[in-house]
């Protein structure tokens, strides 16, 4: 059974970096691609980007020049970077399974991080 | 983008009754391969969001045969029969066919 566990900071003050790692128990990162979601508080959720284990990725138009994602095939660990942050990336950050067909079949248990001066 | 759009998003269901939850794509999720990457979701408070069914209609494993999907192209439904109290929470449905994959805006079910 697939487990996913994170872990990063919560608490942020604007213009800081945004940094969360999660790993991945019961498995390997394998051929496939994995993700970041996040959800701000008492909203819905948006897709962040994916990354597989050649350090390919795919990012959300709409974060793209703020966001890297990496890979640690050695620790089955893949990480999110986020710089400049404001108010509005305030939410519940989740890493979980992605591609096409493997999109959200595991979820990480989610970090909330807040961006507050 | 692809905009996802769920209705209702308040669905307040007697327990035991059945629930139907619609998805409606702005473009055809069919795949370049000819599948279609509709997936449906449920969130507790609280609890991250667990996936139940995925291209379309395959449940995944542990997920009760109460939950079942349906549609094709753009039109999808989520049909859950004889409501249980653990059933509440917000569904969502997500496409992962075109990228960025999105969501809709979520259903919230309640026990009337």
């Amino acid at each position: 059974q697939v487990q996913l566990q994170q872990w990063g900071a919560g608490l942020l003050k604007p213009s800081e970096t945004l940094s969360l790692t999660c790993a991945v128990y019961g498995g390997s990162l394998g051929t496939d691609y994995w993700s970041w979601i996040r959800q701000p508080p008492g909203k819905g959720l948006e897709w962040i980007g994916e990354i597989n284990h050649t350090g390919s990725t795919s990012y959300n138009p709409s974060l793209t020049g703020r966001v890297t994602m990496s890979v640690d095939t050695s620790k089955s660990h893949f990480s999110l970077r986020l710089t400049y942050v404001t108010a509005a990336d305030t939410a519940i950050y989740y890493c979980a399974k992605g591609g096409p067909l493997g999109a959200g079949a595991y979820w990480g248990q989610g970090n909330l991080v807040s961006v507050s001066s | 983008d692809i905009v996802m759009t769920q209705s209702p998003l308040s669905l307040p269901v007697t327990l035991g009754q059945s629930a139907s939850i619609s998805c409606r794509s702005s473009q055809s999720l069919v795949y370049s391969d000819g599948d279609t990457h509709l997936n449906w979701f449920h969130q507790r408070p609280g609890q991250s969001p667990r996936r139940l069914i995925y291209m379309v209609s395959k449940r995944d494993s542990g997920v009760p045969d109460r939950f079942s999907g349906s549609g094709s192209g753009t039109e999808f439904t989520l049909k859950i029969t004889r409501v249980e109290a653990e059933d509440v929470g917000v569904y969502y449905c997500m496409q992962s066919t075109h990228w960025p994959n999105s969501f809709g805006q979520g259903t919230r079910l309640e026990i009337k």
